[in-house]
């Protein structure tokens, strides 16, 4: 199937960690990505990761994929306001260029 | 390098008219991407161009929206004539394959009333 899903919301304290999860459909998958939208902007690449791996870390960003269960998260540590936007997961599939995006969850940072 | 850009910003036309959207990509990616944002259907791919060249027209909802790339640093997103379930936010993205790093502008808020 098509379907890249993600929860739509997400709340946090300022200074706790975050996780977003994503699940993915397709096993054919070779890369995954996550990218972040902030209000009336663009969609920013933040971190992608191929589907031989398991882990990757960058900064406070830690990525984590259970190839066998399709699912696909971020941590973000010691969350901050400026990192409220909307953070999206998306998939690249073995032998195509296309993207395929989730539904985006929205994360909301209070002090 | 001043990443992708897109042209307008902001449009808003009254039903019927022809909107013309434009892309800049990266200098040096060989690939471009239409994509559009809407609360309800979240993030479409449109079309994708490879070396200039149309390779995946699917996601074009229909005979009213074109998408030309005349050269490598330039295309065109066409709707004519526009209506107003066109409204929605259209967004460039460009990559250099072999490269899985894919680069989207600020995107166009289009307004059809």
């Amino acid at each position: 199937g098509e379907d890249v899903e993600q929860s739509l919301f997400l709340s946090v304290r300022e200074g706790d960690s975050s996780v977003i999860n994503c699940t993915y459909t397709d096993s054919s998958s070779t890369y995954l990505y996550w990218y972040k939208q902030e209000p009336g902007a663009g969609l920013q690449l933040l971190t992608y990761i191929f589907s031989n791996m398991d882990m990757k870390q960058d900064q406070r960003l830690t990525v984590l994929l259970n190839k066998k269960d399709k699912h696909l998260s971020l941590r973000i540590a010691d969350t901050q306001t400026g990192d409220s936007a909307i953070y999206f997961c998306a998939e690249i599939r073995y032998n195509t260029d296309k993207l395929i995006f989730g539904t985006g969850t929205r994360l909301q940072v209070f002090p | 390098d001043a990443g992708v850009i897109q042209s307008p910003r902001h449009e808003v036309t009254e039903m019927g008219q022809e909107v013309t959207l434009r892309c800049k990509p990266i200098s040096g990616h060989d690939y471009l991407f239409w994509y559009r944002q809407t609360m309800m259907r979240g993030l479409e791919l449109l079309i994708y161009f490879n070396n200039n060249v149309p390779i995946d027209d699917s996601g074009m909802p229909e005979d009213r929206f074109s998408a030309k790339m005349p050269n490598a640093s330039f295309s065109t997103l066409k709707i004519q004539p526009s209506e107003p379930r066109d409204s929605a936010v259209y967004f460039c993205a460009s990559r250099a394959g072999p490269s899985y790093e894919q680069y989207f502008g600020p995107g166009t808020r289009l307004t059809v009333t």
